[in-house]
C-alpha cells in the first residue's frame, strides 16, 4: 500500500521569499510517479509538478521545482519568489505506474499542507 | 481549453435524501475519477471510468453510490439515502491516456453538506 506523509500542517513565508513543502512518500512499487497539487479557497486541485521515479534530474515548473531524494523516499515542493496567490494549502500525491487493473491510475494524496504567504 | 466542470458547486439536503452529481471532463480525455475529500484530509479515490466502462471501485463506494458515464463523455455520481457522514467535498478529475504522466486534472468539486 502507498502511503504519502506531509507533516507541516501549515508554512508561513514572507512574500518573494523561498519555501520548501515537506512529503515523504512509503511504497513497494518500484516504478511511481509524485505529484504536487494547489489548492485554494475556491476548491479547485491545480496540478503543480510531477517527478517519475526514474527521472534522473529534478523536476522544475517556472517558480516550483521538486527536490526528490529517492533514497530517503522525499519529495518536497520549492516555491522560490513566494507570491500572495500562492496562499493555498498543498496536496502531494503519488500514483504507482505499473500494476494491474485500476491500481496504476488512482492518487494517493498526503493530507496537505495550508502555506500562507504575508505580505 | 475548457477544464473539468462540476455541477452543483453546493448542495444542501436533508438526511435520506438523493442527490446526484455531474462532472464534464475536458472534452478530449478518456479517463475520468471521482474522489471524495473530507475535511482535514487529502482527497480518496472513489471509482474510475475509462471511456464508458467502470474499471475500479473503491471500499469506500458503498451500495447507496452509484456511477456511471454514459457514452464514455460526462458522468454523474449518484447517493442514495444520505447519511450525515456523506458530507464532504466530491471531486471529479480527467486525464488522457499519454505515456507515464497521465495527468489528472480536477474540477472545482461539489460540495455536500447532508443535514
Amino acid at each position: 500500500a502507498q502511503k504519502i506523509t506531509q507533516t507541516q500542517p501549515g508554512m508561513f513565508v514572507q512574500e518573494k521569499e523561498a519555501v520548501t513543502l515537506d512529503c515523504t512518500y512509503d511504497t513497494s512499487d518500484q516504478s511511481y510517479g509524485l505529484f504536487w497539487y494547489k489548492q485554494p479557497s475556491s476548491g479547485e486541485m491545480i496540478f503543480l509538478i510531477y517527478q517519475g521515479s526514474y527521472d534522473e534530474q529534478n523536476a522544475t515548473e517556472g517558480r516550483y521545482s521538486l527536490n526528490f531524494q529517492k533514497a530517503r523516499k522525499s519529495a518536497n515542493l520549492v516555491i522560490s519568489a513566494s507570491q500572495l496567490g500562492d496562499s493555498a494549502m498543498y496536496f502531494c500525491a503519488m500514483r504507482d505506474l505499473r500494476g494491474s487493473g485500476g491500481s496504476n491510475y488512482k492518487l494517493t494524496f498526503g493530507k496537505g499542507t495550508l502555506l500562507t504567504v504575508n505580505p | 481549453d475548457t477544464g473539468v466542470s462540476q455541477d452543483p458547486r453546493h448542495k444542501i439536503t436533508k438526511r435520506g435524501q438523493n442527490v446526484t452529481f455531474r462532472c464534464d471532463p475536458i472534452s478530449e480525455h478518456n479517463r475520468l475519477y471521482w474522489y471524495r475529500q473530507t475535511l482535514g484530509q487529502g482527497p480518496e479515490f472513489l471509482t474510475y471510468f475509462q471511456n464508458e466502462a467502470q474499471l475500479e471501485k473503491s471500499r469506500l463506494l458503498s451500495d447507496r453510490f452509484s456511477a456511471e458515464r454514459p457514452k464514455g463523455s460526462f458522468s454523474t455520481l449518484e447517493i442514495q439515502r444520505t447519511e450525515q457522514g456523506d458530507s464532504a467535498m466530491y471531486l471529479c478529475a480527467s486525464s488522457l491516456i499519454r505515456g507515464a504522466k497521465n495527468i489528472q486534472y480536477f474540477g472545482a468539486g461539489t460540495r455536500l453538506s447532508v443535514l
